[in-house]
């Protein structure tokens, strides 16, 4: 069965920039879009970033554009989310997710990052 | 992009139906056959339900079944379990390479 295991969370000052990873195992994560989805403590799911099978189209929500850059290897079944000037409002758990057009099918466990000075 | 809209709360008595609403516009959930639905117990993982409106994953009970007329997607969950008791959210593909998912239905077994 497909797993996602992500990694890289912690605690960053305003500003400040982290780098999350997801491993993928149990399909062959080359085939398929991968996204990122966050969920703020107590409130809803937020979907933050998307990346096609090999990279070609890559898609950001509004509020993380020109912060924050999906990226992937294939060749290490790895996603990434590098995030930079990060802000209060960022802090959230956040999960990797497979899948496309809003679908998503397996999900990470996810891994809390924490906005705060 | 707006978050599609779920009432907070629904609720209703172990073997009854209950139906949730997620409504958008015409350029998401009216405008795309793209519509998921999502279940998530306190402190766990979210798990897909529904997809492409009436879809069901394998191993996802019959109890829970998928609508769309419009801009408003329905989620309906017959034959209520105390097990069903959770949040439950809708996601649309949006167009614009965009996604959205509704503010999340709190599910109230009685």
């Amino acid at each position: 069965e497909a797993q996602l295991v992500e990694s890289g969370g912690g605690l960053v000052k305003p500003g400040g920039s982290l780098r999350l990873s997801c491993e993928g195992s149990g399909f062959t994560f080359s085939t398929y879009s991968m996204n990122w989805v966050r969920q703020a403590p107590g409130k809803g799911l937020e979907w933050v970033s998307s990346i096609s099978s090999s990279s070609t189209y890559i898609y950001h929500a509004d509020s993380v554009k020109g912060r924050f850059t999906i990226s992937r290897d294939n060749a290490k079944n790895s996603l990434y989310l590098q995030m930079n000037s990060l802000r209060a409002e960022d802090t959230a758990v956040y999960y990797c997710a497979r899948g496309t057009m809003g679908t998503y099918d397996y999900w990470g466990q996810g891994t809390l990052v924490t906005v705060s000075s | 992009q707006s978050a599609l809209t779920q009432p907070p709360s629904a609720s209703g008595s172990p073997g009854q139906s209950v139906t949730i609403s997620c409504t958008g516009t015409s350029s998401d959930v009216g405008g795309y056959n793209y519509v998921s639905w999502y279940q998530q117990h306190p402190g766990k993982v979210p798990k897909l339900l529904i997809y492409e409106v009436t879809k069901r994953p394998s191993g996802v009970p019959d109890r829970f079944s998928g609508s769309k007329s419009g801009n408003t997607a329905s989620l309906t969950v017959s034959g209520l379990q105390a097990e069903d008791e959770a949040d439950y959210y809708c996601s649309s593909y949006v167009g614009n390479n965009n996604r959205v998912f509704g503010g999340g239905t709190k599910l109230t077994v009685l």
